[in-house]
């Protein structure tokens, strides 16, 4: 079983304000996590991935993984209109060796 | 900057024709994937190559096929197009390793209608 789950919004957030996207996966032995942004009509690209428990900061992104509870999260600080697209959540799951995304959750970003 | 690049934007075919979508990457990247995108389903692996003439099923390998004869080149192949495989076809690459081969990037996708 390798589900990954994601809200499919839309989350609309102001211009300046945080923005919180989640996700569950099923399953408990998955390793490695990652977070895509695709904008409309785009191709998938890469923001952050993360491995361990706890929190991984880059620039206005942060990733946090609670590997007990099977669930990781991004947050986006100062949250800008260019920031709207859908984000997918991909996990590997254990005995895998290859991604398994969510559906997405679409980011909308209001000036 | 890496390119993975897809030889068609759109295609439109009729059922029952043999459909081939080429990828080719600049990288020398060892890993090449091909995913289906699809509203309400989400990004969904068909292939996946982690060497020039090794091939894996993904999650949804059935009507399709794949050949790579050469590091830089990964082919999707559709055998007898179905409506069914109306959909985006996207296509990644990666550089090897355990940690690594999950940071993939990809092509711009191509648009196939299946009629």
């Amino acid at each position: 079983q390798k589900e990954v789950e994601q809200n499919s919004g839309p989350l609309s957030v102001p211009e300046g304000a945080i923005a919180s996207l989640n996700c569950t996966y099923s399953d408990r032995g998955s390793q490695s996590f990652f977070w895509y942004r695709q904008y409309s009509g785009k191709s998938p690209e890469l923001i952050m991935f993360i491995y361990s428990n706890g929190d991984k900061e880059d620039g206005r992104f942060t990733a946090q993984l609670n590997k007990a509870s099977q669930y990781v999260s991004l947050l986006i600080r100062d949250s800008q209109p260019s920031d709207s697209a859908t984000y997918l959540c991909a996990v590997v799951p254990s005995g895998y060796s290859t991604l398994t995304f969510g559906k997405g959750t679409m980011l909308l970003v209001s000036p | 900057d890496v390119k993975v690049t897809q030889s068609s934007r759109y295609l439109v075919k009729r059922t029952g024709e043999k459909v081939f979508l080429e990828c080719v990457q600049d990288m020398d990247h060892e890993n090449m994937f091909w995913y289906r995108q699809d509203p309400g389903l989400g990004l969904r692996l068909i292939y996946f190559s982690y060497d020039v003439k090794m091939k894996e099923k993904g999650d949804i390998p059935e009507g399709y096929s794949v050949s790579r004869e050469k590091k830089e080149r990964f082919s999707l192949i559709l055998e007898s197009a179905s409506t069914n495989q109306t959909s985006m076809y996207l296509c990644a690459s990666s550089v090897g390793g355990d940690l690594a081969k999950n940071i993939q990037y990809f092509g711009a996708g191509t648009r196939l209608s299946v009629l």
